[in-house]
Parts: C-alpha cells; sequence; structure tokens
C-alpha cells in the first residue's frame, strides 16, 4: 500500500496567514492526490483534485501543488471559517489511503 | 446537486452483522463508483472499497475482504454496506463516496458502534 505522510500533526496560525500543509507518498502518485476539509462533526468536503484542480465552489485562497510523491495544500490568507482538519488522499492506486491529518486552530 | 444520504446510527453487538445504506441523488447513479471509507475515534480515514453501479464490479482493501459487502439497487439509486462479525474495531463512522477523481462527494456518515 503507498502510504501518505501528512506535516504537521498539529498548526496553529493567525487570521491572514499564510498556512502550508504537505504530504509525501512512499511512491510515485503522478498528480492523483485529493485535499479535503473536515468540521468538527462533519463530512470531510473536496478542496483540491487532482493536485491543484480547485472544487467548485471552493474559494480561491486554497490552492494545491506538487506532483510524483510531494504535496502541498496551501491557504493564503487564513480565514476563522478555516479552523478544521485536512486530510490529503492518494488515488493512484488501490487501496486509496489518506494522511493521518493536520489539525488546524486559531492562534 | 449531489446528495449521498446514509441510514442513521446504529448500536450492535459483538458478533453480528450491521446493513447500512446510502441513498444518491443529483446525479446518474450508474455512471460513478461508490467508495466507502471508515473513520475510527480520533483517527484518520481508511478506504474500504468500491462498487461499480452499472455492473456491481467491487474493489477491495485487502483489510477489508470478509468483513464488508457491497451491494447497490440501481431501481432506487441506494447502495449498501454489510459488516460482518463485528467487534469493538468496527465500532466507527462509516462514509459512503461518490468515487469522482478519487472521492469527491461524501455522505453524512453513520456512526456504529459495537458494543455488549
Amino acid at each position: 500500500d503507498i502510504q501518505m505522510t501528512q506535516s504537521p500533526s498539529f498548526l496553529s496560525a493567525s487570521v491572514g496567514d499564510r498556512v502550508t500543509i504537505n504530504c509525501k507518498a512512499s511512491q510515485n502518485i503522478n498528480r492523483y492526490l485529493n485535499w479535503y476539509q473536515q468540521k468538527l462533526g462533519e463530512a470531510p468536503k473536496l478542496l483540491i483534485y487532482n493536485a491543484n484542480s480547485l472544487q467548485t465552489g471552493i474559494p480561491s485562497r486554497f490552492s494545491g501543488s506538487g506532483s510524483g510523491t510531494d504535496f502541498t495544500l496551501t491557504i493564503s490568507s487564513l480565514q476563522p471559517e478555516d479552523v478544521a482538519t485536512y486530510f490529503c488522499l492518494q488515488h493512484n492506486s488501490w487501496p486509496y489511503t489518506f494522511g493521518a491529518g493536520t489539525k488546524l486552530e486559531l492562534k | 446537486q449531489v446528495k449521498l444520504l446514509q441510514s442513521g446510527a446504529a448500536l450492535v453487538k459483538p458478533g453480528a452483522s450491521v446493513k447500512m445504506s446510502c441513498k444518491a441523488s443529483g446525479y446518474t447513479f450508474t455512471d460513478y463508483w461508490v467508495s466507502w471509507v471508515k473513520q475510527s475515534h480520533g483517527k484518520s480515514l481508511e478506504w474500504i472499497g468500491e462498487i461499480y453501479p452499472n455492473s456491481g464490479a467491487t474493489n477491495f482493501n485487502e483489510k477489508f475482504k470478509g468483513k464488508a459487502t457491497l451491494t447497490v439497487d440501481k431501481s432506487t439509486s441506494t447502495a449498501y454496506m454489510e459488516l460482518s462479525r463485528l467487534t469493538s474495531e468496527d465500532s466507527a463512522i462509516y462514509y459512503c463516496t461518490r468515487s469522482g477523481f478519487g472521492v469527491d462527494y461524501w455522505g453524512q456518515g453513520v456512526m456504529v458502534t459495537v458494543s455488549s
């Protein structure tokens, strides 16, 4: 199985900060990497698919980059409503595997 | 809009089985695979497997073979997952999802509690 190593596990930032979250795959996954946001008590929501494509309806302050094994989710200017846990998912090969998550809170 | 409406929470005894449903709307049910994902309390997410409603074809995470059975009813656009021989390790939230670009839309989740 492909292992997804996500970092950091926990992140504290201020409103307006630029925030980056990383995922590293244990082998090449091309660009088959998605990012999700999960707020407390809710189902995850797709933010970015295929490494850098913004899902419909998602604010443009969210962006994704990377290919191969190294990927980054960037929030250009953190907003209070962005407090959540963020996960990555590789869908290059079965079984699909998730990163362990990054819990983002406001400083 | 795409919606996946899952059945309600379940409290089941160890050794028993549980079957949950996921009713899809807002898209052509037979055009997309349906995946199931497990989220254990305080832990990350695990992909269980997927089913293609048009043919019934499935792909599974080896870890869940023998534990999960996936079926669909095309007439009602509903997917089902049955979990068997339940133990405390199966207590979790289970999500059905649409497999578009990996996984795109998610149901609201079903909390399964295994307890005597």
